[in-house]
């Protein structure tokens, strides 16, 4: 069965450097999503994206976030200046068509220093 | 952020019984909802959803009930097995009875199934 893959697995940043996370989605799929979840805490829809623009955001994805879709494969998650509370686990989703699920890849864990 | 709440943190079932996972929402405006599994270092696993057109979808062994009045869903896993284990979590969409827009998630039941 396809899945969303998602690299690094762990990434280790100091605090106020820059981080890129990197997903790929199901090939087929034309709807793209990136949550996070912090450590004990509900998992929290950060932005969507569909076309190469952002369809919708959070509170939480500021100036700080960037989304971009580089190539036909590739969907990325900047965070241009990170903080400690930026620490969690990010995960990117991909959908198909709306009437079925949105995939889930297995995360990076982010653990800024 | 309560819009989707899972009451129960946790559940222990025996093995060939029934296991029954709760979750409530407040937004009216919700029309789609979904249930994922997920284990230790991997991601949501999409499990089962309803649209808020029905009132029951049934997979295998799994069921999804959905009460539009009290805005409440649950899972029931019949018979529940070992490998059911797993953390489950509710998660609803508002965008027109289909998972185009973004999920809002509960807080996950902890569900723990013994041989």
């Amino acid at each position: 069965e396809p899945e969303v893959t998602q690299t690094p697995s762990h990434q280790v940043t100091q605090m106020g450097q820059e981080v890129i996370l990197r997903c790929v989605p199901i090939s087929n799929h034309l709807y793209f999503y990136w949550y996070r979840q912090i450590l004990g805490q509900k998992v929290e829809f950060l932005v969507s994206f569909y076309n190469n623009e952002i369809s919708e955001k959070s509170e939480i994805f500021d100036d700080q976030f960037s989304v971009e879709r580089p190539d036909g494969s590739n969907f990325t998650l900047k965070i241009r200046s990170t903080k400690l509370e930026d620490s969690a686990m990010y995960f990117c989703a991909s959908l198909g068509q709306g009437n079925q699920p949105q995939h889930f890849g297995d995360g990076t864990r982010l653990s800024i220093l | 952020d309560q819009q989707v709440k899972q009451n129960s943190p946790s559940l222990s079932v025996q093995e060939g019984r029934i296991s029954i996972l709760n979750c409530d929402y407040t937004n009216s405006m919700f029309d789609y909802f979904l249930w994922y599994k997920k284990y230790p270092a991997e991601g949501p696993t999409f499990l089962i959803s309803i649209s808020s057109i029905k009132d029951k979808n049934e997979d295998g062994r799994f069921t999804v009930f959905l009460n539009k009045s009290a805005k409440h869903l649950s899972l029931h896993i019949v018979p529940s097995q070992p490998g059911d284990s797993a953390v489950y979590f509710c998660a609803a969409s508002d965008a027109g009875g289909t998972s185009y827009g973004k999920l809002t998630f509960g807080q996950g039941t902890i569900l723990t199934v013994h041989p």
